[in-house]
């Protein structure tokens, strides 16, 4: 497909359990990034890549939450031990370059409705 | 603390009315802002941007508005239409090192009705 694919679209784990999201971006775009949204709430920044290098994981909201992008395609948020306050919408972004430089839209998924029970 | 705000939660216009659409922030090192239209189940879809050297910026039925002494912009549809209905997302990035970095506001629900 052309667009941001996201799997699972929908998610549901037992609290403790580990989850692993996967985002295949736009062949070619070069940025890569995660948003979480919450119910009620915008779209919260989690990470950004550029290639396979996380210049910026400060949006990360533990140490349970890692993400990791191989081959300049394919990236993987991983939440461990999972707590109920992660539940939310977790999408994943891509654009050819990095929006503020190239003054380019970032393209979204649909996003992983993630139900921590 | 919210550097990009939509105030209204929800907005009802008629068909083929004027919608618009507001977003205020506080960051000035925003140059860059965008508009996003989100379907419940999908992902957001890219509207429409401004740069902070220009004060408009129209395509088709969507215009955005740029003030940036007030720190504030807009949204207009014109005319309305009922596949309009959906949550519009204002987004900004910063010049510097942070440029990749979008922030949003919470979403406005439009509901444009026949």
């Amino acid at each position: 497909g052309a667009g941001v694919s996201q799997s699972p679209s929908n998610k549901v784990t037992e609290k403790g359990k580990d989850v692993e999201l996967r985002c295949d971006p736009i062949s070619g775009h070069t940025a890569l990034y995660w948003y979480r949204q919450s119910l009620g709430q915008g779209l919260e920044f989690l990470i950004y890549f550029q290639g396979n290098s996380a210049p910026d994981k400060s949006g990360l909201p533990s140490d349970r939450f890692s993400a990791e992008r191989t081959g300049g395609s394919v990236s993987t948020l991983t939440i461990q031990r999972t707590q109920q306050e992660d539940s939310a919408v977790y999408l994943c972004a891509s654009s050819l370059v990095p929006t503020g430089v190239g003054n380019t839209e970032a393209f979204f998924g649909q996003g992983t409705r993630l139900t921590v029970v | 603390d919210q550097q990009v705000k939509q105030n209204s939660p929800s907005l009802s216009v008629q068909e083929g009315r004027i919608s618009i659409l507001n977003c205020d922030y506080t960051n000035s090192m925003f140059d860059y802002f965008l508009w996003y239209k989100k379907y419940p189940a999908e992902g957001p879809t890219f509207l429409i941007s401004i740069s902070s050297i220009k004060d408009k910026n129209e395509d088709g039925r969507f215009t955005v508005f740029l003030n940036k002494s007030a720190k504030h912009l807009s949204l207009h549809i014109v005319p309305s239409q009922p596949g309009d209905s959906a949550v519009y997302f204002c987004a900004a990035s910063p010049s510097g090192g942070s440029n990749y970095k979008l922030t949003f506001g919470k979403g406005t629900l439009l509901t444009v009705n026949p």
